[in-house]
């Protein structure tokens, strides 16, 4: 299994709501990114996770929290979002976090603030 | 911040011929990689090179690296319509990998 599942492909959330985005992969990699992609531009890291603790937090607003219940999965909470936030949120994997190493990209979810 | 600045940001070519895409970078890196993305979807790996590996092929691919200019090039030979896509070079540092402004290519029929 070499996929990376994101849920649900499509999300649509009032700026009231609270919602989560999940990835997962079944290949043992320990190393767990979110990005965020708006239109025409390139993916802008957010998160990284290396053995299931947060190693970076690229000065994400705190209305994005992040956890990772274990090796596989990935949770992105969603609280309090505004319209700009829209944007095709992706999960990435890799098998470790350094030198050597591509990721696998799930196929994203796009998410629309309301 | 972004790592990588591709060139040209778009590309329009006819089906068969060769697309040659530029990527340059900042800082030091460990090394330099280049994914595809089509439409509002997910990014697929599509080659890595090593800080020392100046060239290196996969099928219809070919990128090469120098780390003194800090930039690096794709070339796509033969080109067909499933080329057509966003093309992306992205680096790792520090945990990090770290994608540049992407070209979009577009191959013509």
């Amino acid at each position: 299994d070499t996929e990376v599942t994101q849920t649900p492909k499509h999300l649509v959330m009032g700026m009231t709501n609270k919602k989560s985005l999940k990835c997962e992969q079944h290949m043992g990699h320990r190393a767990m990114y979110w990005y965020k992609q708006k239109a025409k531009k390139p993916p802008e890291l957010m998160f990284v996770y290396s053995y299931e603790k947060l190693s970076i937090n690229e000065s994400v607003p705190s209305r994005f929290s992040p956890e990772c219940p274990n090796s596989s999965l990935l949770n992105l909470h969603l609280h309090a979002l505004q319209p700009e936030d829209s944007a095709l949120y992706l999960c990435a994997s890799s098998p470790v976090n350094g030198v050597y190493t591509e990721a696998f990209f799930g196929q994203g979810t796009r998410l629309t603030v309301v | 911040s972004q790592q990588g600045e591709e060139d040209p940001q778009a590309l329009s070519i006819q089906e068969g011929e060769n697309a040659t895409m530029n990527c340059s970078y900042k800082t030091s890196i460990n090394n330099l990689q280049w994914y595809r993305q089509n439409s509002g979807r997910g990014l697929v790996h599509l080659i890595l090179i090593r800080s020392n590996e100046r060239e290196k092929h996969s099928g219809r691919l070919r990128v090469t690296l120098d780390t003194s200019k800090k930039s690096s090039s794709l070339l796509i030979t033969a080109s067909r319509a499933a080329d057509t896509a966003s093309y992306f070079c992205a680096s790792n540092r520090d945990d990090k990998i770290i994608f540049g402004k992407g070209t979009r290519l577009h191959i013509l029929p």
